[in-house]
């Protein structure tokens, strides 16, 4: 099993461009998850995904877009990328909630925005 | 609001000196506190998952526990391949069937050799 993968592994964007980042699981886990981590902030919730062509906002979910068309793979796209976007961008999967099941993650997409 | 608040932020160890990272959390109700591992470059490895006051859970030199204001992650003897930031996680009620995590801010461990 390889677990979470996140492609790409770094990405360099200029101001006002788009791009997709992929995250795919083998695990048949339902939720899916992505979390942006900022120096001293901590990881935070942008938008998750309870179950195949579900999603649901997190905590800073502006500027971000999701789709989950297949259970093992959810997409997080940035229409026009800004600097504030500039950030370590990690997927995670879980299994059914119960009993209380952890979070696998991925190995982070690091992503500058000029 | 659920706050989750981890101290030290920085921690220098010498090999074998023991020592407790601390997790404060503040949450309406709480459904599983967590521990991560997270190395330079790599995502979270998960570590323990505590659900009540009193439980404990123990990994290697590693040894987790957990009150209703706090967790700590107990360290004996550690090595420098435990060099690592350590990420505390509550997981509320409140997160209903999503099962939304809140994240501290970590704590960075340097063990010397």
């Amino acid at each position: 099993n390889a677990g979470v993968t996140q492609t790409p592994k770094f990405r360099v964007l200029k101001t006002g461009q788009s791009m997709t980042l992929l995250c795919a699981q083998d695990m048949n886990h339902e939720y899916m998850y992505w979390y942006r981590q900022d120096p001293g902030m901590g990881l935070r919730l942008i938008h998750y995904s309870v179950g195949e062509g579900t999603t649901a906002k997190g905590e800073v979910p502006d500027g971000y877009n999701v789709s989950r068309l297949k259970k093992q793979n959810f997409l997080l796209g940035l229409e026009s990328a800004a600097p504030s976007q500039t950030s370590v961008y990690f997927c995670a999967s879980q299994l059914a909630p119960t009993p209380y099941n952890e979070q696998f993650f991925g190995p982070g997409t690091r992503l500058t925005v000029l | 609001e659920d706050q989750v608040t981890q101290s030290p932020e920085a921690l220098r160890l010498q090999e074998g000196e023991s020592s407790s990272l601390n997790c404060s959390y503040t949450v309406s109700g709480l459904r599983g506190l967590f521990w991560y591992r997270q190395d330079p470059g790599k995502g979270p490895e998960f570590l323990f998952t505590l659900y009540s006051a009193g439980e404990e859970k123990e990994k290697e030199r590693l040894k987790a526990t957990l009150t209703k204001k706090e967790s700590f992650l107990h360290i004996t003897a550690p090595k420098p391949e435990d060099s690592a930031t350590y990420l505390c996680a509550v997981q509320p009620f409140s997160s209903g069937s999503a099962r939304q995590l809140t994240f501290g801010s970590g704590t960075q461990l340097t063990v010397l050799p």
